[in-house]
């Protein structure tokens, strides 16, 4: 199947700090990508829709101004969480697809700890 | 608003056991049905993808059912391993939902040697 490579896969960092975290597809162009959080033993929970070239649509719930997301390219999306607190310590992942409608593919995670 | 709903939250079988994971959703107008297997601490791997046209998928010992009309999906695992241990999910795209996936709960599976 089609690679999605997440960067980095673990990060620590202070409270107050801006953590940005790129999301990749490998072997094909995604029209679209997208950015869940995920806490433990529980489900994903999407955070925000992003298309190439055009401005992410975020959830119901989610700060948009807090969680930056830049999908500059159609291969390459970043979510920047800025002024990061210790209740934004998760477990972040990104998926993308080709088309509208195909197969959804993961990158393996970000873990995110803000002390 | 669609909802997923998968049964059971958590099972534990004997290896060598055929199993059957639940997956139930409230909006039958579905453009397709995915199945994914995530590992502790890891991301998620896509295991079966059945378009809304389709009855079912297979994949080795692998074999996800769909009824659009009653809303409903199964994944049979054939002969389970203890490499098998994972949570399962499934996730619709609806029709109304914008490209977006809605995902179930999981169902945590072990594998007991």
């Amino acid at each position: 199947g089609a690679v999605v490579s997440q960067h980095p896969s673990r990060v620590i960092c202070k409270s107050g700090t801006s953590v940005k975290i790129e999301c990749r597809s490998l072997d094909f162009q995604a029209t679209t990508m997208f950015w869940y959080r995920q806490f433990p033993k529980q489900s994903l929970m999407l955070m925000a829709t992003s298309n190439e070239g055009s401005k992410a649509t975020y959830e119901q719930g989610v700060e948009k101004d807090k969680f930056l997301i830049n999908h500059a390219s159609l291969t390459l999306s970043t979510l920047t969480v800025t002024s990061a607190h210790p209740e934004d310590s998760s477990f972040y992942i990104c998926s993308a697809k080709a088309s509208a409608f195909g197969e959804l593919f993961f990158g393996e995670g970000s873990r995110l700890t803000v002390l | 608003k669609q909802e997923v709903t998968q049964i059971p939250a958590a099972l534990s079988v004997p290896e060598g056991e055929n199993l059957v994971l639940n997956c139930s959703f409230t909006d039958s107008a579905i453009y397709n049905l995915q199945w994914f297997r995530q590992d502790p601490g890891k991301g998620l791997t896509s295991l079966l993808l059945i378009q809304s046209s389709q009855r079912e998928q297979t994949s080795g010992r692998l074999n996800a059912s769909l009824d659009k009309s009653s809303g409903r999906s199964t994944l049979y695992i054939a002969a389970s391993q203890p490499g098998d241990s994972a949570t399962y999910l499934c996730a619709v795209t609806s029709v109304q939902g914008a490209q977006k996936l809605v995902f179930g709960q999981g169902t945590r599976l072990t594998i007991n040697p």
